[in-house]
């Protein structure tokens, strides 16, 4: 199966501490997005890469999170320093160039981060 | 602004019933795509159609069906003769492309219609 992965599914950490998730998305796509969702909320967006290029940050991406995608291929999230409110899934989503830049998302599983 | 709203928090259907998900969007811009995702209790979103605002034509695909219209800004979802596997939350979803002027193309999701289909 080629479908885009996140490790790990699940992590538990204590207040402070620092963590960090690892997407893999579909091979031939070179966008790559990672999203958070809450409880009973959409997701929304965090930043996004068009292959190693961070393009976009939200400013939901406070200075103690931090995305990279070295070489256009895995990216990997790491929050420092987490807090409870960053308690949430994170999600990350791969899609193709094409044309108009409407391209479906495909999305993993999910990382579902609790800080304690 | 961009903006999406689904009004419908949670339905509860009984099987064989038609549900319709409701879907109003607010876009600057006259190119945009509009999208729907399923997320079943496993939690990860399954991808179900894309829909760019130049194609108003309804679509249908099984038990699925699309309503799309500009006119009042609404991208509705019709499911006919509900089954329990169709439990799940649903989301409606809109890019504005970054060719057009809009951001990098990041989904900008509504809150979400829980679907309860019972037996």
């Amino acid at each position: 199966d080629t479908g885009v992965s996140q490790d790990p599914r699940h992590k538990i950490t204590k207040r402070g501490q620092n963590v960090t998730f690892r997407c893999d998305p579909i091979s031939e796509h070179n966008r790559l997005y990672w999203y958070r969702q809450t409880l009973g909320q959409g997701p929304e967006f965090l930043t996004y890469f068009q292959n190693e290029a961070q393009l976009e940050k939200s400013r939901l991406l406070s200075d103690r999170f931090s995305a990279e995608r070295p070489k256009g291929s895995f990216s990997t999230l790491e929050i420092q320093r987490t807090e409870q409110g960053d308690s949430a899934m994170y999600l990350c989503a791969s899609s193709s160039t094409g044309t108009g830049g409407g391209n479906e998302q495909f999305f993993g599983p999910g990382t579902r981060l609790t800080v304690l | 602004a961009q903006k999406v709203t689904q009004a419908q928090t949670e339905i509860s259907v009984v099987e064989k019933e038609d549900v319709t998900l409701d879907c109003v969007y607010e876009t600057r811009d006259t190119t945009y795509y509009l999208f729907w995702y399923k997320q079943p209790p496993s939690g990860e979103l399954v991808f179900l159609i894309r829909r760019n605002s130049f194609d108003e034509q309804n679509e249908i695909s099984g038990r699925y069906s699309w309503n799309f219209q500009k006119s009042t800004s609404s991208f509705n979802f019709t499911i006919t003769a509900s089954q329990v596997v169709d439990s799940a939350v649903y989301f409606c979803a809109l890019i504005e492309p970054p060719n057009y002027g809009g951001s990098q193309g990041n989904l900008i999701f509504g809150k979400g219609t829980k679907l309860s289909v019972k037996p």
